[in-house]
């Protein structure tokens, strides 16, 4: 069974230009996390999709930052205008959670963004 | 709100000496319970998880975590520690959304 797939691996732009971030979750899966996290702290959730609806996004900086799932299987998040703050690992995670799934999620490798 | 505390950074342990890693949690109402590991330059891993039933539940690797209702706790443990689990661990709730903890590095000496 393939993981979950992100990219690109590394991303290096400067303060105030626009990046995206793509994620393929697991077959099947249908729930959908992005996670930001930052060096030495754990991971923050900043959305979370069930199928291409979003369950959850209190956390994303709207102003910035955007995400979306339109046929319920890849996501991209994008980030326009980028700070120096938002340097950071982008996280995605996929999940087959439902009313008889298991819960536990499964990571994909991150991106490693650096906004200088 | 829903809270998750890791009270130690690094935990220290000598090889085959039992480990613990700690984790208290606030959340309202029955909450889903996890801890994964992130080794260097790898993604994060599932290690076990607590939903219902048995409070000690068994995961990956050896390891196995205790659920304790009343304290709100949710401590990691293994019996004999490996040089090879020297990696940073994570416990996570997820009562109304997923919470991660800020990790705490485990560190197994020969």
């Amino acid at each position: 069974e393939a993981g979950v797939a992100q990219s690109p691996r590394y991303k290096i732009i400067e303060k105030r230009q626009s990046v995206a971030f793509w994620c393929n979750p697991i077959s099947g899966h249908a729930t959908l996390y992005w996670y930001q996290q930052i060096l030495g702290q754990g991971p923050k959730l900043l959305i979370q999709f069930q199928n291409n609806g979003v369950v959850d996004d209190s956390q994303l900086p709207k102003d910035r930052f955007s995400a979306e799932r339109l046929k319920g299987v890849d996501s991209t998040l994008k980030i326009q205008p980028a700070k120096l703050e938002d340097s950071a690992v982008y996280l995605c995670a996929s999940s087959p959670r439902g009313a008889e799934s298991s819960y536990e999620q499964y990571f994909g490798p991150g991106t490693r963004l650096t906004v200088t | 709100a829903q809270s998750v505390a890791q009270p130690e950074d690094q935990v220290n342990v000598a090889e085959g000496n039992p480990l613990t890693v700690k984790c208290t949690y606030s959340v309202s109402g029955n909450p889903y319970l996890f801890w994964y590991v992130q080794y260097p330059n790898r993604g994060l891993q599932f290690l076990l998880k607590y939903i219902t039933g048995d409070n000690l539940v068994k995961g990956s690797y050896g390891f196995e975590a205790e659920f304790n209702k009343s304290q709100t706790s949710f401590h990691l443990k293994k019996p004999s520690a490996l040089v090879s689990d020297s990696a940073l661990y994570f416990c996570a709730v997820e009562g109304f959304k997923t919470i991660f903890g800020a990790g705490t590095r485990l560190f197994v000496k020969a």
